[in-house]
């Protein structure tokens, strides 16, 4: 079946250590691609998106993203973690599909824990 | 940035009532609304788009019947789930499409039914 997965359901770092949450999907043809985050107690925030151009996608709090699109992967990176980055990470995608609708498809999810 | 507003934020309710969520997009017009439930520790499972003035576009295997949405204006789409059920506890999340095709999500709700 068609879906967006997210491998890491939980992941634990220590402040300034390197992130990367992968995400890959099964969608064939174009698709957008976005990161979201979900800070405790706090509505869905867009971190970034991937459209077109650079499949390297810089977005908000340095955090970044890469297309990769042989590997159908959009992983998200960060090089130096902070406490205030604890929170849930969405990874969501939208084939497009004939009906001009682009729905947004949402991965499981990545539980972030930074330990100061 | 654009807000979209949810009410109520929690609700608990008795088997067999119907209770209605909100959706407000509060400083821009949305054509398009998205409706969204999550079950606890898995995805957020889209059950249906609701469009301005015309009847909601409900996924595969979301009983229409059930989960009634209105789009009656530019900035107010409710969900209500009718005779709802412990089953139906969950927590429903909106989000409306910006000018600019961005999604805005609401602060989400939380339904019990007991």
């Amino acid at each position: 079946a068609q879906s967006v997965s997210q491998h890491n359901h939980h992941v634990i770092l220590s402040e300034a250590a390197s992130l990367e949450l992968g995400c890959n999907y099964s969608y064939g043809g174009t698709v957008n691609l976005f990161w979201y985050v979900q800070y405790p107690g706090q509505h869905l925030q867009l971190l970034l998106k991937y459209f077109s151009g650079d499949p390297l996608v810089k977005g908000i709090k340095g955090f970044e993203a890469e297309f990769i699109k042989s590997k159908f992967s959009f992983n998200l990176r960060k090089p130096s973690v902070q406490w205030s980055d604890t929170a849930e990470y969405f990874c969501a995608v939208t084939p497009t599909d004939n009906t001009g609708f682009q729905k947004l498809v949402f991965g499981t999810g990545t539980r972030l824990l930074v330990s100061p | 940035g654009a807000v979209v507003s949810q009410h109520p934020s929690r609700v608990i309710c008795k088997s067999g009532t119907s209770v209605k969520i909100e959706c407000r997009s509060l400083d821009f017009q949305a054509t398009t609304m998205f409706w969204y439930r999550q079950f606890p520790k898995q995805s957020l499972m889209l059950m249906a788009t609701s469009n301005e003035g015309s009847k909601a576009t409900y996924e595969q295997g979301v009983e229409k019947d059930k989960f009634l949405i209105n789009h009656a204006s530019l900035t107010l789409s409710t969900l209500t789930v009718t005779s709802a059920h412990p089953e139906d506890s969950s927590f429903y999340i909106c989000s409306a499409r910006g000018e600019a095709g961005e999604l805005f999500f609401g602060e989400g709700s939380r339904l019990t039914v007991l």
